[in-house]
């Protein structure tokens, strides 16, 4: 079944650790998205994908990093966590319509 | 500067009961509206997706409306139940860029109480 994937669903962590949030999709769509959303507040684009080899950072300015080396595949990093990068993360892939991923809840202590 | 509001910003109903929620953009050009579910702690789930020439779209108990003149869009729940307590998210898309971008509304946060 065709379906985009999220690991870890929640991720509690320290100040200055590196984290690396997952994100795959079976669905074969060549343009990937990551976004930010905090509690009540719309969803903000930090990264997007065209395909593989290609990415590009969106609206919302963030230290967080994305790569593409697998068409299937568009992990985001975080170097070094901080507070203040507490939020959900959303993935979301696309053909002619966008598909969400359930979201990674990220809280840094 | 292209803008999605919704409104209200949230909303209680009784099971049982109907309720319409509203949607105003400002992106042009004019690509496409979805609305959206999302259940707390998940992901967005489309329900509707409606283009410049339609007016009104129905899913089940969901039947959406689209004036692209006034640009306002609606959403209307039909007879609610209490899983349709979530946040509905309007998205407008415009066709300005290779990339289709999306602005997303706030949403609207529905309680449906027994």
């Amino acid at each position: 079944e065709a379906d985009i994937y999220q690991t870890p669903r929640y991720l509690v962590i320290g100040t200055g650790k590196k984290i690396t949030l997952e994100c795959s999709q079976t669905m074969g769509h060549d343009k990937m998205y990551w976004y930010q959303q905090d509690p009540g507040m719309e969803l903000h684009l930090i990264h997007y994908s065209y395909g593989v080899n290609s990415t590009e950072k969106g609206d919302l300015s963030s230290e967080s990093t994305v790569s593409r080396i697998r068409t299937e595949h568009f992990p985001l990093t975080l170097e070094s966590a901080r507070p203040s990068h507490t939020s959900q993360y959303l993935c979301a892939s696309s053909s002619n319509e966008q598909f969400f991923g359930p979201g990674t809840r990220l809280t840094v202590l | 500067k292209n803008q999605v509001e919704q409104s209200p910003q949230s909303l209680i109903i009784l099971e049982g009961k109907n309720c319409t929620l509203q949607c105003n953009y400002t992106v042009s050009p004019f690509s496409n509206l979805r609305w959206y579910k999302q259940d707390t702690g998940r992901g967005p789930v489309s329900l509707t997706i409606m283009t410049f020439s339609e007016n009104t779209k129905s899913n089940g108990r969901y039947t959406a409306t689209l004036d692209a003149d006034t640009k306002q869009s609606s959403l209307h729940i039909t007879a609610s139940q209490l899983s349709d307590s979530a946040s509905y998210i309007c998205v407008v898309s415009d066709r300005g860029s290779t990339l289709g971008r999306l602005y997303f509304g706030r949403g609207t946060q529905l309680t449906v109480w027994p």
